[in-house]
């Protein structure tokens, strides 16, 4: 079945270190990925997407992605985490489809 | 508008009760859609509307969810005889078609059934 995971339902990181978050697909053919942050209380923000082309996706916020099909990943990394960065961020594909399924996210905390 | 909108943003409800979350999608947007997240979940999806009609409505979980969309514009998720497992965050998102190219979420309406 089609699917989406993302491990590590908890990470933590020092301000200015890197955040990486992980995210795996299951498909026999490369979804659209997407990730999305979520701030308390808020509705889900589109950061980067992959469609076709660069396999390395720029996003806002100073986050970027890479898609490598021989892994069937999609991780989510920044360089330098802010203190603004804590939040839940959910990685999301398109299998062919209209629906969006989603992961069940990772919330992000930052370490003063 | 500049962005989803979505009404009201808190809901508490009595058990049995009826409900109704309304969706005002990005003018423009003809493709709409409806989600639930429950706690400490990711998003499920419950509808997709490409104009009036319904174009996939699989994750509809039973015949108490209903959701209608009338002009095109507008959608209403509507809830017969709730039961404390409806209670959720219910997004709704739109974009231009089907082009699956991410889609704009509204901020949720959050339903507490008790």
């Amino acid at each position: 079945a089609q699917s989406v995971t993302q491990l590590g339902s908890h990470v933590s990181v020092s301000e200015g270190a890197l955040v990486l978050l992980r995210c795996n697909y299951s498909s026999s053919v490369p979804p659209y990925l997407f990730w999305y942050v979520q701030y308390p209380n808020q509705g889900l923000q589109l950061l980067l997407k992959y469609t076709t082309g660069a396999t390395l996706v720029k996003g806002i916020n100073g986050f970027e992605a890479e898609f490598k099909k021989s892994e069937t990943s999609f991780h989510l990394t920044k360089p330098s985490a802010h203190m603004s960065d804590a939040a839940e961020y959910f990685c999301a594909a398109f299998f062919g489809n209209e629906k969006l399924t989603f992961g069940t996210g990772t919330r992000l905390t930052i370490i003063p | 508008g500049a962005g989803v909108s979505q009404t009201p943003s808190n809901k508490v409800t009595e058990k049995g009760k009826y409900v109704e979350l309304r969706c005002d999608p990005i003018s423009g947007h003809t493709a709409l859609y409806w989600y639930r997240q429950s706690l400490g979940q990711g998003p499920e999806f419950l509808i997709y509307f490409q104009g009036t009609g319904a174009a996939d409505d699989s994750g509809l979980p039973n015949d108490r969810f209903f959701a209608v969309r009338p002009e095109g514009s507008v959608s209403t998720l509507k809830i017969q005889r709730t039961e404390r497992g409806d209670s959720a965050v219910y997004l709704c998102a739109s974009s231009y078609r089907d082009e699956n190219y991410g889609y704009t979420f509204g901020s949720g309406t959050r339903l507490t059934v008790v």
